[in-house]
């Protein structure tokens, strides 16, 4: 099946800084959600995607899905320690399984 | 109302053993899911099961995998004559049809 590419795969960035992760695909998507994972945890759903142009806000966290629902990005102003993790997209098939990005890894220096 | 529950949460077994992963889902969720994640590494899709069905097992090897989840009970994942290989965080998620997953805590599977 179609994989979503997930750049970058790490960022570092001092406490305060924003940060941006972006996930592509080459084939149109249904919908995409957004998932956490904390060092050493398990994932964590942040948000479903759906409508073309979409945009959707969890305080300091905005998500996009692009117009023509092939890319989404995950941007996070001013971050926190406690934004540390990996943040992974998916993608749901056409079987009604999700298949994950590889994920971007954030590391954030207090 | 309980989340997914997995165990154990650590599994340490030799090579040749077999090892089975439990899953409990979400009350009421009818869909579970397993994945297996390597150190510093994404999520990879291994089998899909409905109550007594196997949706989509596109992502479990060939040989040595299976999963199941019957009409009672838990799910389970059962690996035969672990290999060095299989060593990597299992984790299972369930959800009702076409939504958002809930995942367990994952089992840790290390094999010496």
């Amino acid at each position: 099946g179609q994989q979503v590419m997930q750049i970058p795969q790490y960022q570092h960035v001092q406490e305060g800084e924003d940060f941006t992760t972006y996930c592509n695909s080459s084939t149109t998507l249904s919908n995409i959600q957004w998932y956490k994972q904390r060092p050493g945890g398990h994932p964590v759903f942040l948000i479903q995607l759906v409508k073309s142009g979409e945009v959707k806000k969890q305080k300091r966290l905005t998500f996009q899905f692009g117009e023509a629902k092939k890319n989404s990005s995950l941007h996070i102003t001013a971050t926190q320690t406690t934004d540390v993790g990996t943040y992974f997209c998916s993608r749901m098939d056409s079987s009604y399984k999700l298949i994950f990005g590889s994920g971007t890894r954030l590391l954030v220096r207090p | 109302n309980a989340g997914v529950m997995q165990n154990p949460r650590h599994l340490v077994r030799r090579r040749g053993q077999e090892a089975r992963l439990r899953c409990s889902p979400m009350k009421g969720h009818s869909h579970v899911y397993w994945y297996r994640q390597l150190p510093e590494e994404g999520l990879k899709f291994m089998v899909y099961l409905q109550k007594e069905n196997i949706i989509d097992e596109s992502g479990m090897p060939k040989e040595r995998f299976s999963a199941e989840f019957p009409k009672e009970g838990p799910s389970i994942l059962r690996i035969q004559q672990v290999v060095r290989g299989d060593s990597a965080a299992y984790f299972c998620a369930s959800s009702p049809p076409q939504s958002p997953l809930h995942f367990g805590n994952g089992t840790r599977l290390t094999v010496t």
